[in-house]
């Protein structure tokens, strides 16, 4: 069946460092890719979403690409901050399916000053 | 707000006891999604509404569980006799449309967070 498989966290860097979370995939067909995040305390939301293969996903500075030659859609920043600090979920969508989302396990991301 | 709205926030109760856990979708979303987010775990599907389409129960793990929707808009979910291992975070999601190919994000609720003693 589908799934997502991220790294293993916590990740902990430091301010200003350059960061990369892992995400691959098995699915069947051409699904969408999604990062969430979950900040301390709060609900999920939405990151940066990619549709089709080449699709560059990107928002606050975080960046994906899906990769189907690989079925990867690492997520990267090229500086973080301490407000970055949360849990981020990578996701798909199979799109002949009932439009269910399957998740990975999340990657608690920690940055220190 | 006009988010996702869940109720309640945290719920207690004991073992074998029924509970009802509340979501308040975003006006004129159309499909409604719950989850389960378990401790360290990613999240779970459990349970799919889209309009007035038959419910998609695939993901709910026992017949202890159950959901509806009443109007197209509120749902329900339903735990009967609730058991230590139903102790998780329940999420609620819902989309405004199926079938978009640019896939359609899910919009989350806060969550309920259920423990069971």
């Amino acid at each position: 069946g589908d799934s997502v498989t991220q790294m293993e966290g916590p990740v902990t860097l430091s301010e200003e460092a350059f960061l990369t979370i892992n995400c691959t995939y098995t699915a069947t067909g051409y699904p969408s890719l999604f990062w969430y995040v979950q900040y301390p305390g709060e609900g999920l939301q939405l990151l940066l979403k990619a549709t089709k293969a080449d699709d560059k996903g990107s928002n606050k500075g975080f960046e994906a690409t899906y990769r189907k030659e690989t079925t990867s859609f690492h997520l990267e920043k090229g500086s973080v901050q301490v407000s970055d600090s949360a849990v981020y979920f990578c996701a798909l969508m199979r799109m002949d399916s009932n439009y269910q989302l399957i998740w990975g396990a999340g990657t608690k991301l920690i940055i220190k000053p | 707000g006009a988010g996702v709205s869940q109720s309640p926030s945290n719920k207690v109760t004991e073992k074998g006891k029924d509970v009802e856990l509340r979501c308040d979708p975003i006006s004129g979303h159309t499909a409604l999604y719950w989850y389960r987010q378990s401790l360290g775990q990613g999240l779970e599907f459990l349970i799919y509404f889209q309009g007035n389409s038959a419910p998609d129960k695939s993901g709910l793990p026992s017949d202890r569980f159950s959901a509806e929707r009443t109007g197209g808009s509120v749902s329900t979910l339903t735990i009967q006799r609730t058991q230590q291992e139903d102790s998780a975070v329940y999420l609620c999601a819902s989309s405004s449309r199926q079938g978009a190919p640019l896939g359609e994000p899910q919009h989350f609720g806060d969550g309920t967070r259920l423990s069971i003693l």
